[in-house]
C-alpha cells in the first residue's frame, strides 16, 4: 500500500490529452514538491517532472506537471504510442518520524 | 553527459548478502546525493536510502535499517549499497539516482535524475 495513490491505470486514444492523479496528505504532497518520473517497459525510471510543475531539458512540453493542496497531477497531450509507459509520483514524506522518500504506486498508462 | 553506470546481475541464496556498485561519470561526484531505489518483479518503485558521497553520511529507510549499508568511493566516483540477510522477496532490480536539489526559501525540491540502468539481483537457493 503506498503512501501516495495514483490509479492502477489509464488509456486514451493517440492525439488525446490523459491526466494522472497522485493524492498524498499534508505529511507528504501538501508540504513538499513533487516529481514525476517515466519508465518505458524494460528500462529505467526516467525523471519527467520536478518542482511540481518544470520540464527537464530534452522533456516535450506536452508533458506538464500541476499540484494543488494534497494532489498533484501530470498532464500529457497529443498522446503518441511511444508514452505508454509506467508513470510514478514522488515526494518526501515525513509521517513515521522519518524523512523519507515515498513514490506513488504507479499508473499504466495505454494508448489505445 | 551524466552518467551512471551499475555492476551486473547477482544471484544470490537466501542469507547471503549482495553489494551493487554505480560508477559515476560527467560530474563532481561529490556534489550530489545519491539515493538506491529498487523495484520487485511487476511491483513499483521503493526507495532505499541516500548517501552523500562528500562526508560519507547516510539515511535509510526505516524498512532497511540494519540490513543495508551505503558507501562511497571518492577516488574512483562509485557508491555502493550492501544489502544483507537477502531473503527471497528481496528479488528486484536495484537502482541508484542521483539527488536534484532547488531551495524556495525554507522549502526544498528534490529528484531523481539521471538513474543507473539497473541490477537485477535474485535471491534463490
Amino acid at each position: 500500500q503506498s503512501v501516495l495513490t495514483q490509479p492502477p491505470s489509464v488509456s486514451a486514444a493517440p492525439g488525446q490529452k490523459v491526466t494522472i492523479s497522485c493524492s498524498g496528505s499534508s505529511s507528504n504532497i501538501g508540504n513538499n514538491y513533487v516529481s514525476w518520473y517515466q519508465q518505458l517497459p524494460g528500462t529505467a525510471p526516467k525523471l519527467l517532472i520536478y518542482d511540481n510543475n518544470k520540464r527537464p531539458s530534452g522533456i516535450p512540453d506536452r508533458f506538464s506537471g500541476s499540484k494543488s493542496g494534497t494532489s498533484a497531477t501530470l498532464g500529457i497531450t497529443g498522446l503518441q504510442t511511444g508514452d505508454e509507459a509506467d508513470y510514478y509520483c514522488g515526494t518526501w514524506d515525513s509521517s513515521l518520524s522519518a524523512l523519507d522518500w515515498v513514490f506513488g504506486g504507479g499508473t499504466k498508462l495505454t494508448v489505445l | 553527459q551524466v552518467q551512471l553506470v551499475q555492476s551486473g546481475a547477482e544471484v544470490k541464496k537466501p542469507g547471503a548478502s549482495v553489494k551493487v556498485s554505480c560508477k559515476a561519470s560527467g560530474y563532481t561526484f561529490t556534489g550530489y546525493y545519491m539515493h538506491w531505489v529498487r523495484q520487485a518483479p511487476g511491483q513499483g518503485l521503493e526507495w532505499m536510502g541516500w548517501i552523500n558521497p562528500n562526508s560519507g553520511g547516510t539515511n535509510y529507510a526505516q524498512k532497511f535499517q540494519g540490513r543495508v549499508t551505503m558507501t562511497r568511493d571518492t577516488s574512483i566516483s562509485t557508491a555502493y549499497m550492501e544489502l544483507s540477510r537477502l531473503r527471497s522477496d528481496d528479488t528486484a532490480v536495484y537502482y541508484c539516482a542521483r539527488e536534484g536539489i532547488r531551495w524556495f526559501g525554507e522549502l526544498l525540491s528534490n529528484w531523481f535524475d539521471p538513474w543507473g540502468q539497473g541490477t537485477l539481483v535474485t535471491v534463490s537457493s
